[in-house]
């Protein structure tokens, strides 16, 4: 079984301003690593994910992840963001072999301040 | 990349009555789904996985009679909620794997169920 845990439950910040929201994760097993966002009352958008290879992984709108295995981490992170980047973030696993369904973190809602 | 719908996105219902909720996997074949719940500002649960031909897989605590799940086709899960009540009011989302084999999921939009 894995767990995803996020510490933050909310990150206030000024737009332009860089951003990392953290996530760290437990499994007996090798797993897939994903960061989703979901905008108000939509479903989620993949934003990046980690598979193997390099530990830095880019994804859209600007984010990338930065996997750790030793801390068992996958924080993402924005050099700057924007108004429109308020949302909710949801960090999942899944097993790489066997079932495919995602465990989820609780969720940081990042509020962007002008 | 592969587009998941749902439908209704919003149902009101009254307690007691039951309500079916709709995903489909619209260009991409689906031969397993996953139905999560989401309350409000917390986290989606899984719920169960919808396998095509076969029973679901409900995860430990879902009750299976409540939530009937059928996949009548590679392209169709429905989720019917029986017997509503307000404590059943919540988001639920289905996804469905891409064919790809590292698991990633196409989420639809959610249904917003309110139970009066």
């Amino acid at each position: 079984a894995q767990s995803v845990t996020q510490l933050d439950s909310q990150v206030p910040v000024f737009e332009e301003a860089p951003v990392e929201l953290r996530c760290n994760y437990s499994s007996s097993v090798s797993v897939y690593l994903f960061w989703y966002v979901q905008y108000p009352n939509q479903g989620l958008q993949l934003l990046l994910k980690y598979l193997s290879g390099s530990t830095l992984v880019k994804g859209i709108n600007g984010f990338e992840a930065e996997f750790n295995k030793s801390q068992t981490s996958f924080h993402l992170r924005k050099p700057s963001v924007h108004i429109s980047d308020t949302a909710e973030y949801f960090c999942a696993v899944s097993e790489s072999a066997g079932r495919r369904a995602l465990t989820f973190g609780s969720g940081t809602r990042l509020q962007v301040q002008p | 990349g592969a587009v998941v719908s749902q439908h209704p996105s919003r149902v009101i219902c009254k307690s007691g009555t039951s309500v079916k909720i709709e995903c489909r996997s619209l260009d991409f074949q689906a031969t397993t789904m996953f139905w999560y719940r989401q309350f409000p500002k917390q986290s989606l649960m899984l719920m169960a996985t919808s396998n095509e031909g076969s029973k679901a897989t409900y995860e430990q605590g879902v009750e299976k009679d409540k939530f009937l799940i059928n996949h009548a086709s590679l392209t169709l899960s429905t989720l019917t909620v029986t017997s509503a009540h307000p404590e059943d009011s919540s988001f639920y989302i289905c996804s469905a794997p891409g064919q790809s084999t590292y698991n990633e999921q196409f989420f639809g939009p959610g249904t917003r169920l309110t139970v009066l």
